[in-house]
């Protein structure tokens, strides 16, 4: 079975500060993991994968994510937030074994203050 | 050039009606998905056909049917509304599972009243 939990519902920054959006996951087998960006009225939009590749993997926008097996953990962050990046961000997995079904996070909203 | 597309954008209808949601991809991808986002932005998957074929069917009640005519459409329809079927849903497509990108569409909003 397989889940995902994001820390934080909501999270506010300011303008030009660090970005950093918690996601773990939990899987029996290695996963695929991915983050999802939704602006508001709109579908989702991939920022980033997690495909076994590499570790440290960066996405569109100026978002990176790390993973670490150890922690279970595949965290977003950006170092310099803008206005543009308030959104909902979803954190997904999907099992390796070329499974179909994707499991979603609950999401985080972000909030950029000027 | 539209990837994924959903019609109608927004659905406002009685309980008890019968509704039915389109979807189409232009992609050439072999899976399409139908996912509900409820008020509180939680998104779960419910249907997803790959080349045609549905290979998940989560726990939905049986009012919603989905139908692919050919890959590049998944329909979604709805019988006997009800007010808890109000939500946000989704299309998506991809090549295949695994790793492969889920690209959404816009979404319908629901409003059963």
């Amino acid at each position: 079975a397989q889940s995902v939990t994001q820390l934080g519902s909501h999270v506010s920054v300011s303008e030009g500060a660090l970005v950093l959006l918690r996601c773990n996951y939990s899987s029996s087998v290695p996963p695929y993991l991915f983050w999802y960006v939704q602006y508001p009225n709109q579908g989702l939009q991939l920022l980033l994968k997690y495909t076994s590749a590499a570790t440290l993997v960066k996405g569109i926008n100026g978002f990176e994510a790390e993973f670490k097996k150890s922690e279970t953990s595949f965290h977003l962050t950006k170092p310099s937030a803008h206005m543009s990046d308030a959104a909902e961000y979803f954190c997904a997995v999907r099992s390796n074994t070329g499974g179909f079904k994707t499991i979603f996070g609950a999401g985080t909203r972000l909030f950029v203050k000027a | 050039d539209t990837a994924v597309s959903q019609t109608p954008k927004y659905l406002v209808t009685q309980m008890g009606n019968d509704k039915s949601i389109k979807c189409e991809q232009n992609l050439g991808h072999d899976t399409m998905y139908w996912y509900k986002q409820d008020s509180k932005k939680f998104l779960k998957i419910m249907f997803s056909y790959n080349n045609k074929e549905l290979i998940i069917n989560e726990t939905v009640p049986n009012r919603f049917s989905p139908k692919s005519p050919d890959k590049a459409h998944l329909n979604l329809h709805i019988n006997s509304l009800e007010l808890g079927d109000s939500a946000v849903y989704f299309c998506a497509s991809s090549q295949a599972g695994g790793q492969d990108t889920q690209y959404f569409g816009p979404g319908t909003r629901l409003t059963v009243l």
